[in-house]
């Protein structure tokens, strides 16, 4: 089956800079890559995700990027502020119905 | 507002118990989850349902079980509750393929 590994599994950074949170998964026919949000007490929540037909989609200052070849996709947040905070988590699908796996997530902190 | 909930939101349970915790989505969707949180393991996937009377098991399904008689609700059950199955339980739904998976709230249990 599937198998998603997400670093760091903490990150901190000053506000207004750049953040990026990598993921690798194992299954070449994986075709859905999303990455969620979840704030302190809160439900997870999409904020992007980027198919295997597209190298890179950007919405405001995030963006994903996806390396089919390497099987690594990743996310960026540019100039990071404090409600950037959160535990971001990336997951996998693989062709048809199966369920999305996820990784183990990545806390960021922003420092104003 | 179409939306899915979760009860209770917090219990404290005995070892031994039986426990359930309560799923009920109001989108008609097809394909239900249940994901245990638990600190540096992410979201796990407990079972899983792609419509009525359709239940699968995922990665951590041990002591776990799911029934699946009508569309909008997929309660867990945990026959026997175990200090391990500590945790905060999400259920999550989406319409199919690869379309969002929208969680619920979230349950936190504590087996004492």
């Amino acid at each position: 089956g599937e198998n998603v590994e997400q670093h760091p599994s903490t990150l901190s950074v000053q506000e207004g800079d750049s953040a990026v949170i990598k993921c690798t998964y194992s299954d070449s026919a994986s075709n859905y890559f999303p990455w969620y949000k979840q704030e302190l007490g809160k439900r997870p929540q999409l904020i992007i995700d980027i198919r295997s037909n597209v190298g890179e989609k950007k919405d405001q200052r995030i963006a994903v990027t996806l390396n089919k070849t390497a099987k690594h996709f990743s996310l960026h947040i540019t100039e990071t502020q404090p409600e950037d905070s959160a535990v971001y988590f990336c997951a996998a699908r693989n062709s048809g119905n199966t369920p999305l796996v996820f990784g183990k997530g990545t806390r960021l902190s922003v420092i104003a | 507002d179409a939306e899915i909930t979760q009860s209770p939101r917090h219990k404290i349970t005995e070892t031994g118990r039986q426990v359930t915790l309560a799923c009920h989505q109001t989108w008609n969707h097809n394909n239900m989850f249940w994901y245990r949180q638990d600190l540096g393991h992410g979201l796990r996937l407990i079972h899983y349902s792609y419509g009525v009377q359709d239940t699968n098991k995922g990665e951590v399904s041990d002591g776990y079980s799911v029934s699946r008689s009508n569309t909008e609700d997929l309660p867990l059950t945990l026959e026997s509750a175990a200090s391990s199955q500590t945790s905060v339980y999400f259920c999550a739904s989406t319409p199919g393929g690869t379309g969002e998976l929208f969680f619920g709230e979230g349950s936190r249990l504590t087996v004492l």
